[in-house]
């Protein structure tokens, strides 16, 4: 299947500063991605769709100020956080899907663990 | 009400048993169904993705849609402790906007 890269896996900061990740599609185009966040044993949450060229679609509760929300090429998405507080700390996990393939099928980042201390 | 039902488990088997996992939903206008496997601190990988009602199989798997029903099954054959992962059901409408059940968490026991 296609691959889907984040970076970094694993980032640690200080409660008030900010944080980016990066989403790539590896070996297609996506002209959306998804950003969603998952805390330990829940479901994946959608927080935004990202649109290329455009501004991002947010999900109702999420403020899109505190998740900025890039995507300037058709490979790569990004989101940042913030002014992180102790409260943004969870596993964070993009997708992409191939805009040749009509059918949809969605691939996932290795996703991104961010603590806020 | 969930848009989409998933019980989150735990389930335990014993090895080579065959593994039935389940999803009701309740939003009519789903029409692509897929099932995701996910390992401890890892994202999502796509295992079956059907569209609209039917089977599909694919080695050990095999993936239901019963769209009359609106239910979604998950079999996997000959299961093996390396199938240890939380599995999740998710669909969409179209747009790939996906709608993801909790997840049930699967061991399988040497």
């Amino acid at each position: 299947g296609a691959v889907v890269s984040q970076h970094p896996s694993w980032v640690i900061c200080k409660s008030g500063t900010s944080v980016k990740i990066e989403c790539r599609s590896l070996d297609f185009q996506a002209t959306t991605m998804f950003w969603y966040r998952q805390f330990p044993k829940q479901s994946l949450m959608l927080m935004a769709t990202s649109n290329e060229g455009s501004k991002a679609t947010y999900e109702q509760g999420v403020e899109k100020d505190k998740f900025l929300i890039n995507h300037a090429s058709l490979t790569l998405s990004t989101l940042t956080v913030t002014s992180a507080h102790p409260e943004d700390s969870s596993f964070y996990i993009c997708s992409a899907g191939d805009r040749g393939n009509l059918a949809g099928e969605l691939f996932f980042g290795e996703g991104s663990r961010l603590t806020v201390l | 009400q969930k848009e989409v039902e998933q019980d989150p488990g735990p389930l335990s088997v014993p090895e080579g048993a065959i593994v039935s996992l389940n999803c009701t939903y309740s939003n009519s206008a789903f029409q692509y169904f897929m099932w995701y496997r996910q390992y401890s601190r890892k994202g999502p990988e796509l295992l079956m993705y059907t569209y609209s009602s039917g089977n599909k199989e694919d080695g050990r798997f095999t993936a239901q849609v019963d769209k009359s029903s609106k239910y979604i099954s998950l079999f996997i054959r000959d299961s093996q402790p390396s199938d240890s992962a939380t599995y999740l059901c998710a669909m969409s409408a179209g747009a790939q906007k996906l709608v993801f059940g909790q997840g049930t968490r699967l061991t399988i026991n040497p």
